[in-house]
């Protein structure tokens, strides 16, 4: 089983749309999730940390429960500008401090 | 902000041969580096980890004899490809943590290496 595991989707959503993004992670111990943002061919940009309470950026939520070791994203009012592959990705604690990865969630915004 | 600037952004070498990728911290220390490879539609999958002035510490599966890497400054780390392979083609990315400071990590812009 991975470790971090997202629907590799695609997502096509017209302008406007309302889409979330689901992920779910195996190691209990992780502590720190985010969501990262990948446009085609570049690096992966922080969009966002997630927090046990909940938390909003604009258009942008995130969700994370604990319990069930799951992390959502929801993008309201959709702009096509937003269309790129969303990566879910956890931290565990410890001396490494490394990331994991989901393999990413591609999302397409039609005009 | 936290930038890391990673060079070559895109190389293309010949069978056999070695390539160097730098990426170094600008405004801050970078006490870890990870090297990341990313192939075409999957998602990042760690090489190693390097700590400043220590030996990197490998994932399973990653020949640290041929993915050679050197952090020898809290400003820089290199990654050099040794007799790259075609199915070494790949993207490479690093990213920098300065012990704890930042929330995230900073990424390099990448560096996509095609072996002919």
């Amino acid at each position: 089983r991975k470790e971090v595991e997202q629907d590799p989707g695609p997502f096509n959503v017209p302008e406007g749309a309302t889409v979330a993004f689901n992920c779910t992670y195996s190691n209990s111990a992780s502590q720190s999730f985010f969501w990262y943002r990948q446009d085609c061919r570049k690096e992966p940009k922080l969009l966002m940390s997630v927090y046990s309470s909940g938390n909003e950026d604009g258009r942008f939520t995130a969700q994370l429960n604990r319990a069930s070791q799951y992390i959502s994203l929801l993008i309201r009012d959709s702009k096509l500008s937003d269309s790129a592959t969303y990566l879910c990705v956890v931290r565990t604690s410890g001396s490494a401090r490394q990331l994991t990865f989901g393999s990413g969630t591609q999302l397409t915004v039609l005009p | 902000g936290a930038v890391v600037s990673q060079h070559p952004s895109r190389v293309i070498c010949k069978s056999g041969t070695s390539v160097k990728i730098e990426c170094r911290s600008l405004d801050f220390q970078a006490t870890t580096m990870f090297w990341y490879r990313q192939f075409p539609k999957q998602s990042l999958m760690l090489m190693a980890t390097s700590n400043e002035g220590s030996k990197a510490t490998y994932e399973q599966g990653v020949e640290k004899d041929k993915f050679l890497i050197n952090h020898a400054s809290l400003t820089l780390s290199t990654l050099t490809v040794t007799s790259a392979h075609p199915e070494d083609s790949s993207f490479y990315i690093c990213s920098a943590s300065d012990g704890g400071k930042l929330d995230g990590y900073t990424f390099g812009s990448g560096t996509r290496l095609t072996v002919v």
